[in-house]
């Protein structure tokens, strides 16, 4: 199964930060992934698929790039409501493999 | 509203089986591959398999592989997830999403854009 290595696993940031998550996968996934937010007692979130595509709804704040192996989503200008878990998903192959997740918390 | 709402969760001891099911409204199913999701408490989401949309193709992952078995129902808008064997690894929530297909410069993805709020599964050893 493709591994996927997120990190870091947790950063604290303020409002207004600009704050960068990676993703990066053991074999080439093209540019098959996806963003997902996830906060507490709720469902996963989709924010961007195709690496770089935004879901519609998501703010432009939120970005992703990347191909490969490697992937990045920045979260610039930190929103109160975007205090949550991040995680990547490579849709590439079977089967499906998330990261480990990025906490971003509340300097 | 588009929308997808698991139910049949429950408290079941290991060696157990239970059913559960994702009611699908506001779109039609059966234009769409479905997927389910689980989450350990604490823990990261993992994908537990999927299907097609005439229901003639699964994939799982090789944890569930054999015990688990995914079905649908077009005409009743619902995805099932059969579980038998049941262990206290599979406790988790048990989320289905819809897995929408969106195509940019000729490449199509798998885009799992509606999930539901997940039913509990607890397995009790």
């Amino acid at each position: 199964a493709i591994q996927m290595t997120q990190s870091p696993s947790s950063l604290s940031a303020s409002v207004g930060d600009t704050v960068t998550i990676t993703c990066r996968a053991t074999q080439g996934i093209r540019n098959d992934l996806a963003w997902y937010q996830q906060k507490p007692g709720e469902a996963p979130k989709l924010l961007i698929y195709a690496a770089s595509t935004l879901q519609g709804g998501v703010p432009s704040r939120f970005s992703g790039t990347g191909s490969a192996t490697y992937f990045s989503l920045t979260i610039s200008s930190l929103q109160p409501e975007d205090f949550a878990t991040y995680f990547c998903l490579q849709d590439f192959r079977y089967p499906r493999t998330f990261g480990q997740g990025t906490k971003v918390e509340i300097k | 509203d588009v929308q997808v709402v698991e139910s049949g969760g429950g408290l079941v001891r290991r060696g157990e089986s239970l059913r559960l099911s994702c009611a699908a409204s506001g779109f039609t199913l059966s234009g769409y591959w479905m997927t389910w999701f689980r989450q350990a408490p604490g823990k990261g989401p993992e994908w537990v398999g999927n299907i097609n949309r005439q229901g003639t193709e699964t994939h799982y992952v090789e944890s569930v592989e054999g015990r688990f078995t995914i079905t649908r129902d077009n005409a009743e808008n619902s995805l099932y997830l059969q579980m038998n064997s049941l262990t206290a690894d599979d406790t988790a929530i048990y989320f289905c999403a819809r897995d929408a297909t969106e195509c940019r410069n000729s490449v199509c993805y798998d885009v799992h854009d509606i999930w539901g709020q997940g039913t509990m599964v607890t397995v009790s050893s």
